[in-house]
C-alpha cells in the first residue's frame, strides 16, 4: 500500500494569486498524478508526473495554468496559478502502487474568492 | 471512446437489499477495470478491480460482473449496510492498470436502516 499526506488540506484564496499544493508519498513510486473534483462530481485527470520527466498534461489543462514539479521518486507538487473563482475545487494526488493499485490522498479543497 | 458512463446518478437501498450500479465503456483497449468507494472529505479507495479474463469476481459482500462484449461491468453489493453509503465510482485504464484511470461520473449510495 502507499500513504500519501497531502497539504494543504484546505485553502481559501485570493483570484490573480497562485497556490502550491505538496504530495508525499511514503514509498517509491513511478507514477503519479494529478486529479480534479468539483463537489459531487467525479475525477477529472490534470497530468501524470513520472520522475525525470516533463509532466503529460490532459486535454483542457495546460502547462502555464498548472505546473508540475516531481523532483524525485516520492513527491510531486502542483500550482494552480493565476487563480479564479472556476478554480475552486478539490484537487486530488495519486500514485500506483503494487503495480496497479491507484491510492488517494486526502485532497486539498480550494476556494478561491 | 475514452469515456465511461455510469448509471444511476444516485441509489437509495433498504438495509439487508442489493445494490447494484452499471457501467458501460467504449474503448476496447481498456484492460482493467477498478471500483473506488469515496466518503465525504476523503480521497477515494479502491474497493474491488476485474480484468477481462473473467466474467465475475467476489470479494466479500462486493461483486463485479462483467460482460466483455456488451463492454458493460456491474458492482453488485449484498447484503447493504447503512456504512456502505458512500459515492461509488467506476474506472478503466489500459496497459493492464499500469497507466491513468478513466473514472465514471459516480453514484451516490445511501442505504436506509
Amino acid at each position: 500500500s502507499a500513504v500519501i499526506s497531502q497539504k494543504p488540506s484546505r485553502d481559501i484564496c485570493q483570484r490573480g494569486t497562485s497556490l502550491t499544493i505538496q504530495c508525499q508519498v511514503d514509498s517509491q513510486v513511478t507514477m503519479m498524478f494529478w486529479y480534479r473534483q468539483q463537489p459531487g462530481q467525479s475525477l477529472t485527470l490534470i497530468a501524470t508526473a513520472n520522475q525525470g520527466s516533463e509532466a503529460t498534461y490532459e486535454s483542457g489543462f495546460v502547462i502555464d495554468k498548472f505546473p508540475i514539479s516531481r523532483p524525485n521518486l516520492t513527491f510531486s507538487t502542483l500550482t494552480v496559478s493565476n487563480m479564479s473563482p472556476e478554480d475552486s475545487s478539490i484537487y486530488l494526488c495519486s500514485v500506483l502502487a503494487q503495480r496497479t493499485e491507484a491510492f488517494f490522498g486526502q485532497g486539498t479543497r480550494l476556494t478561491v474568492v | 471512446q475514452q469515456q465511461v458512463k455510469q448509471s444511476p446518478q444516485s441509489l437509495i437501498v433498504q438495509k439487508g437489499g442489493i445494490s447494484i450500479i452499471n457501467c458501460a465503456y467504449e474503448n476496447t483497449a481498456f484492460d482493467y477495470f477498478p471500483w473506488y468507494q469515496q466518503f465525504p472529505g476523503k480521497g477515494p479507495a479502491l474497493l474491488i478491480a476485474i480484468r477481462p479474463d473473467v466474467s465475475e469476481k467476489k470479494e466479500g459482500r462486493f461483486t463485479i460482473s462483467f460482460n466483455k462484449s456488451a463492454k458493460q461491468f456491474s458492482l453488485h453489493i449484498m447484503d447493504s449496510q447503512p456504512g456502505d453509503s458512500a459515492t461509488y465510482f467506476c474506472a478503466a485504464s489500459m496497459w493492464g492498470g499500469y497507466n491513468k484511470l478513466i473514472f465514471g461520473a459516480g453514484t451516490r449510495l445511501a442505504v436506509h436502516p
